[in-house]
């Protein structure tokens, strides 16, 4: 079967850096999305990854490591605003999107 | 219209009514996906399509129905709503249906069944 797996929710400090760890199983692969979703409104995308490495966007990088099933959500600089929702999403052999539950991320002062 | 928009905002509903769910989106995108959201769970795929006049049934398509008549609109319709259909529900549409093709996602839509 397909499986996603990312932790419930983290805790992380106002200008710290955090990763966010996801593990998946998909019937072929076609590479990995990580989206934002804020309290009440919809995902909007941040990253894809479809060759191994690390891509740097800004304050935000994603690693994926094919062999693995394993990719992560580098957040760096945290701010207030980065508290929500991190989704993972492996695109399978259909070309579609297994969406795991989310990391919740709480930033403290 | 800019981008993808859903209407209605929320919804409360009883058992047993049909409603549908409105989807329009102004990218002249070719894929569009219905989604459900529930807590504590990932976004489950309800229907899809790749391309105008062709849909399909994604994880979840029990008690819905889909059709895709232009490129612009993708409703969804429950035709005898049930308690377990209480969900936030979210359309998105991407350009196609390839390897690298981000999805949009509208605002929602909150339906509770009573």
């Amino acid at each position: 079967g397909q499986n996603i797996d990312q932790p419930t929710e983290m805790t992380a400090t106002e200008g710290a850096i955090v990763q966010i760890n996801c593990t998946y199983q998909t019937s072929g692969f076609n590479g990995l999305f990580w989206y934002q979703q804020h309290a009440g409104e919809a995902p909007t995308f941040l990253s894809y990854n479809v060759l191994d490495g690390l891509e740097e966007k800004g304050r935000f990088s994603s690693f994926l490591s094919r062999s693995k099933g394993y990719s992560y959500l580098l957040l760096k600089e945290l701010q207030m605003k980065d508290s929500a929702s991190y989704l993972c999403a492996p695109m399978d052999s259909n070309y579609q999107l297994i969406w795991g539950a989310g990391t919740k991320l709480i930033i403290k002062p | 219209i800019a981008g993808i928009t859903q209407a209605p905002t929320s919804q409360i509903l009883a058992a047993g009514r049909r409603m549908t769910l409105r989807c329009t989106q102004d990218m002249r995108h070719n894929a569009m996906y219905w989604y459900r959201q529930d807590l504590g769970l990932g976004l489950r795929l309800i229907h899809y399509s790749n391309t105008a006049g062709t849909t399909g049934k994604g994880e979840v398509p029990d008690g819905y129905s889909v059709s895709r008549a232009n490129t612009d609109d993708f409703p969804l319709t429950l035709a005898s709503a049930v308690p377990s259909q209480t969900s936030v529900y979210f359309c998105a549409s991407s350009p196609g249906t390839g390897s690298y093709n981000e999805q949009f996602f509208g605002p929602g839509t909150r339906l509770t069944v009573l």
